[in-house]
C-alpha cells in the first residue's frame, strides 16, 4: 500500500498569503496525484488532477506540481473561501489512498 | 446537472447489514465508473469499493473485502454497497463518487451516514 504523507498538519494563514502544502509518497506514483477541498459538512471537491491539472471551474490561483513521490499544492493568494480541509490522493496502485489532510485555518 | 443521491444509511447493530444506494442524474452514469468512500467522524477519507462501468470489475479496501459488495444497475443510473456484518468501525459518513478519468473522484455525492451501535 502507498502511504501518503500530507504536511503541514495545519496550516495557519491569512487571506492574500500564499499557501503551499505538500503530499509526500512513500513509492512513486508518477504523475496519478490529486487534490481536493473539504469545507465542514460537506463533501470533497476535485481540485487538481494528473497532478497538475486544474479540474473544470477551479480558480487559477490553485496550481500542483511535482511528479514522483514530492508534491505540492499552491494557492496562490488565499481567498476567505479557501480555508477548508485539503487531501492527496494516488490512483496508481490499488488499493486507492489518501493522505491524511491539511487543515489550512485562518490566522 | 451532476447529482449523486445517496440513501439507505442508518443506525444498525454491530453484526448487522445494510444496502445504501446512490442515484446519478445529469451525465451519462453507464460511462463512469464508480465507488464508494468513507469518512469516519472527524477522520480523512478512506477508499472502500470501485465498480468499472459494466460492472464486470470490483476492488475492495482489505478493511471491506469479504464483507461489502459493490454492484450497479445501468438502467436505473444506480449504484449500490451491500454491507455485512458491520463494525463499529465502518461508522462513517459514505459518499458516492464517480471517476470519468482515472481512478480519481470527480463527482461526489452529499454522503450517507451509518452509525453501527448497540
Amino acid at each position: 500500500e502507498i502511504v501518503l504523507t500530507q504536511s503541514p498538519a495545519t496550516l495557519s494563514l491569512s487571506p492574500g498569503e500564499r499557501a503551499t502544502l505538500s503530499c509526500r509518497a512513500s513509492q512513486s506514483v508518477s504523475s496519478y496525484l490529486v487534490w481536493y477541498q473539504q469545507k465542514p459538512d460537506q463533501a470533497p471537491r476535485l481540485l487538481i488532477f494528473g497532478a497538475s491539472n486544474r479540474a473544470t471551474g477551479i480558480p487559477a490561483r490553485f496550481s500542483g506540481s511535482g511528479s514522483g513521490t514530492d508534491f505540492t499544492l499552491t494557492i496562490s493568494s488565499l481567498e476567505p473561501e479557501d480555508f477548508a480541509v485539503y487531501y492527496c490522493q494516488q490512483h496508481t496502485n490499488w488499493p486507492i489512498t489518501f493522505g491524511q489532510g491539511t487543515r489550512l485555518e485562518l490566522k | 446537472e451532476v447529482q449523486l443521491l445517496e440513501s439507505g444509511g442508518g443506525l444498525v447493530q454491530p453484526g448487522g447489514s445494510l444496502r445504501l444506494s446512490c442515484a446519478a442524474s445529469g451525465f451519462t452514469f453507464s460511462s463512469s465508473a464508480a465507488s464508494w468512500v468513507r469518512q469516519a467522524p472527524g477522520k480523512g477519507l478512506e477508499w472502500v469499493s470501485t465498480i468499472s462501468t459494466g460492472g464486470g470489475a470490483t476492488s475492495f479496501a482489505d478493511s471491506v473485502k469479504g464483507r461489502f459488495t459493490i454492484s450497479r444497475d445501468n438502467s436505473k443510473n444506480t449504484l449500490f454497497l451491500q454491507m455485512n456484518s458491520l463494525r463499529a468501525e465502518d461508522t462513517a459518513v459514505y459518499f458516492c463518487t464517480t471517476s470519468g478519468g482515472g481512478t480519481y473522484f470527480d463527482n461526489w455525492g452529499q454522503g450517507t451516514l451509518v452509525t453501527v451501535s448497540s
